[in-house]
């Protein structure tokens, strides 16, 4: 059974902090994806990462895929009240059939003015 | 109406009541999914369907009914439902064999059984 652990699961930071979340597993992953979800609303897609190796920067947000496929980090600099949310990731298995997505846990961020 | 709707946004009932939840997607996708997601736990996915078959069904009590009349939208009937089916219920489409799997979802509709 492949599985997603993220870390860390609670942050909280004052605004303007840098910070890292992390999403790693002992299994590849053919295409791994970010989610953000606001309180009361379904996560919203940010970015997928396919190569292994790839970085995608989204504004302030910086996204990474590890080089064997397995695991990947999203950095947020100077991190802004807006950017309190669920913090998802989500992969997509080699061998995966019907499109499942493999969900981590979540990371909930605060940020405090 | 763009992207994944979801009706009704909230649901209160009762343990007996029998009512549904409605998705659909503007995108033009082919796959949708139905997901449960509880107070501090990962998101489960419920259900799949792909060109409006039923490729996945995860474990699902039968008080869950699923039905996909067409490739737009998706429905999930429930009845006799007990409170810890208490959840947020999300829905989400994708297109198959496209991109890299990504699903786009709704706003979710936040359950209350009583």
């Amino acid at each position: 059974t492949q599985l997603l652990e993220q870390s860390p699961q609670f942050l909280s930071i004052q605004e303007g902090e840098n910070l890292t979340v992390y999403c790693n597993s002992s299994s590849v992953f053919s295409s791994l994806q970010w989610y953000r979800q606001e309180p009361g609303e379904g996560p919203v897609l940010l970015v997928t990462v396919v190569t292994g190796g790839e970085v995608k920067k989204l504004k302030r947000l910086t996204f990474q895929f590890g080089d064997a496929r397995k695991d990947s980090s999203l950095h947020i600099t100077a991190a802004q009240p807006g950017d309190t949310g669920l913090y998802l990731c989500a992969g997509d298995g080699e061998n995966n059939q019907g499109g499942k997505l493999i969900f981590g846990q979540g990371t909930e961020l605060s940020v405090k003015p | 109406e763009t992207g994944v709707t979801q009706t009704p946004r909230h649901l209160v009932m009762g343990m007996t009541n029998k009512k549904s939840l409605k998705c659909e997607q503007h995108l033009g996708h082919n796959a949708m999914y139905w997901y449960k997601q509880s107070a501090k736990k990962p998101l489960e996915l419920m259900f799949v369907y792909n060109f409006k078959e039923q490729t996945e069904n995860n474990s699902v009590p039968s008080r869950f009914s699923p039905e996909c009349p067409n490739s737009s939208h998706l429905f999930l009937h429930l009845h006799t439902l007990q409170p810890e089916d208490s959840a947020l219920y999300l829905c989400a489409s994708s297109q198959p064999g496209t991109g890299a799997g990504e699903q786009y979802f709704g706003p979710g509709t936040r359950l209350t059984v009583t």
